[in-house]
């Protein structure tokens, strides 16, 4: 099983430019999530979907949009990118559904984004 | 501060010694996981804990919880150069309003062969 695979891996975009951050999962997993990980701050969530159908807004959501396409595919989208959205940017999931935090997340290998 | 934070920063060990991380943190828990960071790759789920337990192992991990103390660690005995990561602590805060893991910003363990 691939687990959590995340598209693409690395990306340099100019500021103002858009692009969206693919993940997928073939665990059968309720939950997935949206990270950012910046040196000396830890993960830090973007967003996440609880369920199918259904997304919510983490800690730092402002400039990205995101999409639960199905049971299997969570997006990520930066409309117009700026330069403090320079991360690596990680996808989980969880076989929790709803609010419930009691299973390990299974995580990407994650997209190293540059915005220049 | 993070609701996780872990103590130290950074640890270099020989091969065979036995490494601690400590984790604090805030807010009352629900559990606690700790998580493995090889360079350049995703985070690996460790071991999850929860509020009602004190202790639990797997392999050669070990990790305790004090909830008077709001604080966990994780003790890797043996270790082996393989075990070169950063390890973080993942909290799910009673009080936390939403539904999402805090994590810590790490310890670096570096295991010298």
């Amino acid at each position: 099983n691939a687990g959590v695979t995340q598209t693409p891996k690395f990306q340099v975009l100019k500021t103002g430019q858009s692009m969206t951050l693919q993940c997928a999962q073939d665990m059968n997993h309720n939950s997935m999530y949206w990270y950012r990980q910046d040196p000396g701050m830890g993960l830090r969530l973007i967003y996440y979907s609880a369920s199918e159908g259904t997304t919510d807004k983490g800690e730092v959501p402002n400039g990205y949009n995101v999409s639960r396409l199905n049971k299997r595919e969570f997006s990520l989208r930066l409309e117009s990118a700026a330069p403090s959205q320079t991360s690596v940017y990680f996808c989980a999931s969880s076989g929790a559904g709803g609010t419930r935090l009691d299973q390990p997340q299974h995580f990407g290998d994650g997209t190293r984004l540059s915005i220049l | 501060s993070q609701q996780g934070e872990e103590d130290p920063q950074a640890l270099s060990i020989q091969e065979g010694e036995n490494a601690t991380m400590n984790c604090s943190y805030k807010t009352s828990i629900n559990n606690l996981q700790w998580y493995r960071q090889n360079s350049g790759r995703g985070l690996v789920h460790l071991i999850l804990i929860r509020s009602n337990e004190r202790e639990k192992h797997s392999g050669r991990l070990r990790v305790t919880l004090d909830t008077s103390k709001k604080s966990s660690s994780l003790l890797i005995t043996a270790s082996r150069a393989a075990d070169t990561a950063s390890y973080f602590c993942a909290t799910d805060a009673r009080e936390t309003s939403g539904s999402r893991l805090t994590f810590g910003e790490g310890t670096q363990l570096t295991v010298n062969p």
